[in-house]
């Protein structure tokens, strides 16, 4: 199985301050054929679904805040939110869908400083 | 607007079976593949099964195979999960999840529902 760590675990950080999350997975996600990385981010808010915000390592959902951003290749991937917003108090996720069993990081909790 | 809408959920004692559903709305169900993910109280995400657009690929993480089957009626724009043979680690809010493009197998979830509590308890 490809194991997806994530870090940190959790993250305070000041109101429209930058926060960053890592995600490294255990092998390439990244499809040579097409080559397209088979990675997505998450946000999920406390008694709700997760919500797509980043596919194919760095795409933005249409409708997210361009203040999010994904970026990374291979195995090493990152989450920016570069102002936090109060909404944005969440646990994100990173998934591989490149292979199953598909798989998710273990999570991070963003909150306010 | 698309829609996924999770029912069948509930308590169950350990050994017991349940059918989930998930009924669909606002897209072209028939054109997606589908898939199961569960959350165990407190914890992460977890991918659970999923099926092809037209039914003619099912895959399981190990420890639901043979328990459970992934099943859809196109005709119906409906999702199930049977769960057989329970036990008090399938407990989790079992959410379905749309795939974000046609035809294909494994890509992000572009859709999710809002998800049916499974509690597997004495």
């Amino acid at each position: 199985d490809i194991v997806l760590t994530q870090s940190p675990d959790s993250l305070a950080v000041s109101l429209g301050e930058r926060a960053t999350i890592n995600c490294k997975s255990s092998q390439s996600v990244l499809f040579n054929s097409n080559n397209k990385t088979y990675l997505s981010w998450y946000q999920q808010k406390p008694g709700q679904p997760p919500k797509l915000l980043i596919y194919w390592a760095s795409t933005r959902e249409s409708g997210v805040p361009d203040r999010f951003s994904g970026s990374g290749s291979g195995t090493d991937f990152s989450l920016t939110i570069s102002s936090l917003q109060a909404e944005d108090v969440a646990v994100y996720y990173c998934q591989q869908y490149h292979t199953t069993p598909l798989t998710f990081g273990g999570g991070t909790k963003v909150e306010i400083k | 607007q698309v829609q996924l809408v999770e029912s069948g959920g509930g308590v169950v004692q350990p050994g017991g079976s349940l059918r989930l559903s998930c009924t669909a709305s606002g897209f072209s169900f028939r054109k997606n593949a589908m898939h199961w993910v569960r959350q165990a109280p407190g914890k992460g995400l977890e991918w659970v099964a999923f099926i092809r657009f037209d039914g003619s690929k099912t895959e399981y993480r190990d420890s639901v195979r043979g328990r459970f089957t992934i099943s859809r009626e196109n005709s119906k724009k409906t999702l199930y999960l049977q769960m057989n043979r329970l036990r008090p680690d399938d407990t989790a809010v079992y959410y379905c999840a749309k795939v974000g493009e046609d035809y294909g197998d494994l890509y992000h979830f572009d859709t999710w529902g809002q998800g049916t509590l499974v509690t597997v308890s004495s």
